[in-house]
């Protein structure tokens, strides 16, 4: 399993443009999570879903959109780049099966805006 | 929402064990605590999450308090890999929905 992978892994935008962060994991997991990361603090959540054709905000939802039509691939849109969302991004899926979970992370995509 | 709260920052010797603080007085019932931590340039890393009983894996040991308030991440021997920064996550059990604090960056000297 290649686990959960993310692209691009590094991105410049200019202020208004738009990109799609891409998501996707091979482990079929129901749950997967967009968090953003600003330097030196911890990770907020952006939006997640629970399943195929489910999605629901996070803390920090402003800006952004996701779509979930498959279970493998949760992209992450932003429509107008602002310089407040400079950040790295980071994409999660999580494994659940009875009591136990384990939440594995993408390697992170990182974005400036100028 | 229940919060965490951590040490900024702490250091250890290596080769020493190293005990890994968090309070979390305003957890529900059904809020598991998780660990995880994030080495430098990397994504998130699971290390362990317990509820009520104290946990050990490969990596740790979790130890809660009996009142759930509180609870401990314990690295038995750092090594300098373990230099990272710990996350102590709840998570509620309705919504699925994982809330990172702060964390406490670990420093480990040879």
């Amino acid at each position: 399993n290649a686990g959960v992978t993310q692209t691009p892994k590094f991105r410049i935008l200019k202020i208004g443009q738009s990109m799609t962060l891409q998501c996707t994991q091979d482990m079929n997991h129901n749950y997967m999570y967009w968090y953003r990361q600003d330097p030196g603090m911890g990770l907020k959540l952006i939006y997640y879903s629970v399943g195929a054709g489910i999605t629901d905000k996070g803390e920090v939802p402003n800006g952004y959109n996701v779509s979930r039509s498959t279970t493998e691939d949760f992209p992450l849109r932003l429509e107008l780049a602002a310089p407040s969302q400079t950040s790295v991004y980071f994409c999660a899926s999580i494994r659940r099966r009875e009591d136990q979970e384990t939440q594995y992370f993408g390697p992170g995509t990182r974005l400036l805006v100028l | 929402d229940a919060k965490t709260t951590q040490p900024n920052s702490m250091e250890s010797n290596e080769e020493e064990p190293v005990h890994l603080p968090c309070n979390h007085s305003t957890i529900s019932g059904t809020d598991y605590i998780h660990w995880y931590r994030q080495l430098p340039s990397q994504g998130p890393e699971y290390v362990i999450h317990g509820l009520t009983s104290n946990v050990n894996n490969r990596m740790a040991s979790l130890a809660i308090a009996e009142d759930r308030k509180s609870s401990t991440l314990i690295l038995h021997r750092a090594t300098l890999r373990d230099a990272a920064v710990y996350y102590c996550i709840l998570r509620r059990n309705a919504g699925n929905m994982l809330t990172f604090g702060g964390g406490t960056r670990l420093m480990v000297k040879p």
